[in-house]
């Protein structure tokens, strides 16, 4: 089974608007990822949050984590038309590395 | 630096064809994995390596086999294609395991009929 699962599964907001989004995971992490995929192209990471912070910013990008609750949420402030992709949390060790099915976001102009 | 490249970018196989996939990477990095990822789904990691010579299997290995011959090089192989295995191939490599930051290559589209 996934080790990530993100939630919503889509979200369609303005431009200018925040858009956040949810991942929640089942076993003990050391740390986790957020990557972003736009169509037909691969992924590329966007932040990291080690399992001792809580939270994390990159810009326009907010990370926070709750181990307690084993659940992960990324806000993208301010978004932009250039946002509209899925967005994927990723945890685990290497044999046991597991992306969660996405989030995909639209951003209309 | 090309970064992680792939190839072929697409291709058509007929079941029980052979083919390998290439990635390649110029960042010296250690790691190196291979995923498939289906219509609405996420990557989900059939083998990685974690140096030159070494190779293990991940949550999907079955159908696949990899090498690992050159540090910058992840072969992947499929010994006779089935169309379950039609899907969008991704490799990706990280400087170490531990953090696990990894950079992603463009895909190999691959369809088996």
């Amino acid at each position: 089974s996934q080790q990530g699962e993100e939630d919503p599964q889509a979200l369609s907001i303005q431009e200018g608007e925040n858009a956040t989004m949810n991942c929640s995971y089942k076993t003990s992490i050391n740390n986790l990822q957020w990557y972003r995929q736009n169509s037909g192209r691969g992924l590329v990471h966007l932040i990291l949050i080690r399992s001792n912070e809580r939270e994390k910013h990159s810009g326009r990008l907010r990370v926070t984590l709750d181990t307690s609750k084993k659940s992960s949420s990324l806000l993208i402030t301010a978004s932009r038309a250039a946002d509209t992709a899925s967005y994927f949390c990723a945890t685990g060790v290497p044999d046991k590395f597991y992306f969660g099915s996405g989030t995909k976001l639209n951003v209309k102009p | 630096n090309a970064g992680v490249t792939q190839t072929p970018k697409f291709r058509v196989l007929k079941t029980g064809q052979s083919m390998t996939l290439l990635c390649a990477q110029d960042m010296n990095h250690e790691y190196m994995y291979w995923y498939r990822q289906d219509p609405g789904m996420g990557l989900r990691l059939i083998h990685y390596s974690v140096g030159e010579g070494t190779t293990a299997k991940g949550e999907v290995p079955d159908g696949y086999n990899v090498s690992r011959l050159k540090k910058q090089n992840f072969l992947l192989g499929l010994e006779s294609a089935a169309p379950s295995q039609t899907s969008v191939y991704f490799c990706a490599s990280s400087p170490t395991g531990e953090i696990h930051e990894q950079y992603f290559g463009p895909g190999t589209r691959l369809t088996v009929t």
